[in-house]
């Protein structure tokens, strides 16, 4: 079974354009979460989606803003870049649907350097 | 945002030695997850725990979910070299209903091989 596929890997962009970045949950997933993490920062918890709609939402600026399609792929675009957005963007899929306890696992990351 | 008390931040390992970790929050949690993370790679998850007591194991990792439901901890037994690497605790909440919790992360415990 395929695991947690991010694409790109490695981005280069510049201050004020925007990034979009791609998830492809493992088959059958149909929970897309996505994290930042930073040294300073560690992970945190940028939003969740299932069945298309946004479930959940951490705590950052509206600049940041995702998206899910009906195979339950994801995608996770920022706008305006600030150079504090360097980081590794993670994205975690998980089979939940009403079972209360799952497992997230996570796919390689996508590393977004800003300059 | 809302973090995990995880401790050491770091520490050395000479192989065959027992290493041990801790997590602890002032919220209580009801899934407890570790993850193991490469450099340049996404996490991957090593132990889930879901009952308050739980102790489970996976091969030389042992992992219990404290009975305040506010910590957790990991153990890895005979270390060999390729346990190298950073460790993360995870503390989910949940609402029944369907929405899952997001995780909140510890900062990590770095194990180093010991020069």
């Amino acid at each position: 079974k395929a695991g947690v596929t991010q694409t790109p890997r490695y981005l280069i962009k510049t201050r004020g354009q925007q990034v979009t970045l791609s998830c492809s949950p493992i088959s059958g997933h149909r929970s897309v979460s996505w994290y930042q993490q930073t040294p300073g920062q560690g992970l945190q918890f940028l939003f969740e989606y299932f069945s298309e709609t946004q479930r959940n939402k951490g705590n950052f600026p509206g600049r940041f803003s995702g998206r899910q399609f009906s195979n339950s792929r994801s995608e996770m675009n920022v706008s305006t870049l600030e150079l504090g957005d360097s980081a590794l963007y993670l994205c975690a899929s998980s089979s939940t649907v009403y079972r209360a306890f799952t497992e997230a696992f996570f796919g390689q990351g996508t590393r977004l350097t800003v300059v | 945002g809302q973090q995990l008390n995880q401790s050491p931040q770091s520490m050395f390992i000479q192989e065959g030695e027992d290493v041990s970790m801790n997590c602890t929050s002032s919220s209580i949690f009801n899934t407890w997850l570790w993850y193991k993370q490469d450099p340049g790679e996404g996490p991957v998850l090593l132990i889930a725990l879901y009952k308050a007591g739980e102790l489970t194991s996976n091969g030389r990792l042992t992992a219990q979910f404290g009975i305040t439901r506010k910590d957790s901890f990991l153990n890895i037994s005979a270390s060999i070299p390729s346990d190298v690497g950073i460790y993360f605790c995870a503390g989910q909440l949940y609402s029944y209903g369907g929405s899952q919790g997001n995780l909140i992360f510890g900062k990590g415990t770095k194990l180093s091989v010991k020069p």
